[in-house]
């Protein structure tokens, strides 16, 4: 059974700082990777999707990295910005018939102004 | 980018009563549909994925007369909660596939459901 876990749960930095969220999943097996940002009481936004076979995928300061065999990923967000505070989860995509995603336990990152 | 529609945003109800939440794509046509519900400080959890004119197939635990979904058309599913009690509470995010892109899934802004 696929698990995905994020390190560490929270994290508060001052802004401008650059930083780095951690995702591990114990079945090196998937799809993809994906990583969403979600603000309180909201739906979810896509920031970036890594396709199996990719490495990283790069979308202005966010870069986000995929090491399968070591089953981990992260999400480098530079310069940091008080307008980044949200919850920050990996999914992965079990693909097949449909890409169903198996969900991180997030981190909440605040920035401080 | 598309753009999926949930409603209501919040509801509350009483305990036994039955809550039915819409999940909507509005520029693109979904042949699936995916039900999650979010317990407070935890992760997504996968409910049941929707197909289009068949019948959803739920993840284990997942009581199928309790949580009644429906995929009538391309750009509509429902989430029916069917007397509700209080540990139904929850935040209930749908999240539709774009039929050209696999991999390509949209969010609904989610709805929470307090049931008194």
């Amino acid at each position: 059974k696929q698990e995905v876990t994020q390190i560490p749960a929270a994290l508060s930095v001052p802004e401008g700082e650059n930083l780095v969220l951690n995702c591990s999943f114990t079945d090196s097996a998937i799809y993809n990777l994906q990583w969403f940002r979600q603000d309180p009481g909201k739906g979810l936004t896509s920031l970036l999707l890594i396709q199996s076979s990719q490495r990283e995928q790069t979308s202005g300061r966010l870069n986000a990295s995929l090491d399968k065999s070591s089953g981990r990923s992260t999400l480098y967000i530079a310069a940091s910005q008080p307008g980044d505070s949200a919850t920050y989860l990996c999914a992965v995509g079990r693909g097949g018939a449909t890409n169903k995603l198996i969900f991180g336990t997030g981190t909440l990152l605040a920035v401080q102004p | 980018g598309a753009v999926v529609s949930q409603h209501p945003s919040w509801v509350i109800c009483k305990s036994g009563t039955s809550v039915k939440i819409e999940c909507r794509s509005l520029d693109f046509q979904a042949t699936t549909m995916f039900w999650y519900r979010q317990f407070p400080k935890q992760s997504l959890m996968l409910m049941a994925t929707s197909n289009e004119g068949s019948k959803a197939t739920y993840e284990q635990g997942v009581e199928k007369d309790k949580f009644l979904i429906n995929h009538a058309s391309l750009t509509l599913s429902t989430l029916t909660v069917t007397s509700a009690h209080p540990e139904d509470s929850s935040f209930y995010i749908c999240s539709a596939e774009l039929r050209e892109g696999r991999e390509k899934l949209f969010f609904g802004s989610g709805t929470q459901l307090s049931v008194l």
